[in-house]
């Protein structure tokens, strides 16, 4: 069946190294991609997407990767600040459905 | 945000008691929806609205029913609260044009006795 799951369930850096988070999906079908971050006791926020015509795209100190040869995708955060500490979730879903399929997260730490 | 607010944000109630979940949003979005967060699973969708009056199931539909009279409301509704439904609750949106990104309100913490 369709899941999406991330490899990793904690992920500690120190302050100022770069963070991957790595993620898998299993739906050939999906065609859009999200990556959500959520602080303990809030609402995920959305961070940056990415369709499947692309295979990178950049927002403000994120990246994130598509690799659609084996359904892998990758959040990178450049120079990790104690404020990136969260939960981090992928997501996908398939053109027209409005409909996704969530991963159970990465945990993010931070140390100073 | 996205203009989303929750009420209540937390709840305890009892076994057998109907529950009801407000969702309320200010910008005039035409998709809303529902999901439950519980340790070890990503979200899942209860259920989803495209307008005002048309709704459809989510893939944990069962033992949620849900309302949309007015743009601006999703109601959902517990008819008969179980232990198991002791969950975070998420309402999200679409915004128009951009229907497939989902941004999440606050959440409503439940607790089920």
């Amino acid at each position: 069946g369709e899941s999406v799951g991330l490899h990793l369930p904690t992920l500690s850096v120190q302050e100022g190294d770069n963070s991957i988070i790595n993620c898998a999906y299993s739906n050939s079908a999906s065609d859009y991609f999200i990556w959500y971050k959520q602080e303990s006791g809030k609402g995920p926020q959305f961070i940056i997407d990415i369709r499947s015509n692309m295979d990178k795209r950049q927002g403000q100190r994120v990246t994130v990767l598509l690799n659609k040869t084996v359904k892998h995708l990758s959040l990178q955060i450049a120079a990790t600040q104690p404020g990136d500490s969260a939960v981090y979730f992928c997501a996908d879903s398939a053109s027209g459905t409005y409909k996704y399929i969530f991963g159970t997260g990465t945990r993010l730490k931070v140390l100073a | 945000d996205a203009g989303i607010t929750q009420s209540p944000r937390h709840k305890v109630t009892e076994t057998g008691t109907p529950v009801t979940l407000r969702c309320h949003q200010t910008e005039n979005h035409r998709y809303m929806y529902w999901y439950r967060q519980d340790p070890g699973h990503g979200l899942r969708l209860i259920h989803y609205s495209y307008g005002v009056k048309d709704t459809d199931k989510g893939e944990v539909s069962d033992g949620y029913s849900v309302s949309r009279s007015k743009t601006e409301d999703f109601l959902l509704t517990l008819e008969s609260a179980t232990s198991s439904q002791t969950s975070v609750y998420f309402c999200a949106i679409s915004l128009a044009g951009s229907e497939e990104t989902q941004y999440f309100g606050p959440g409503t913490r439940l607790l089920v006795l």
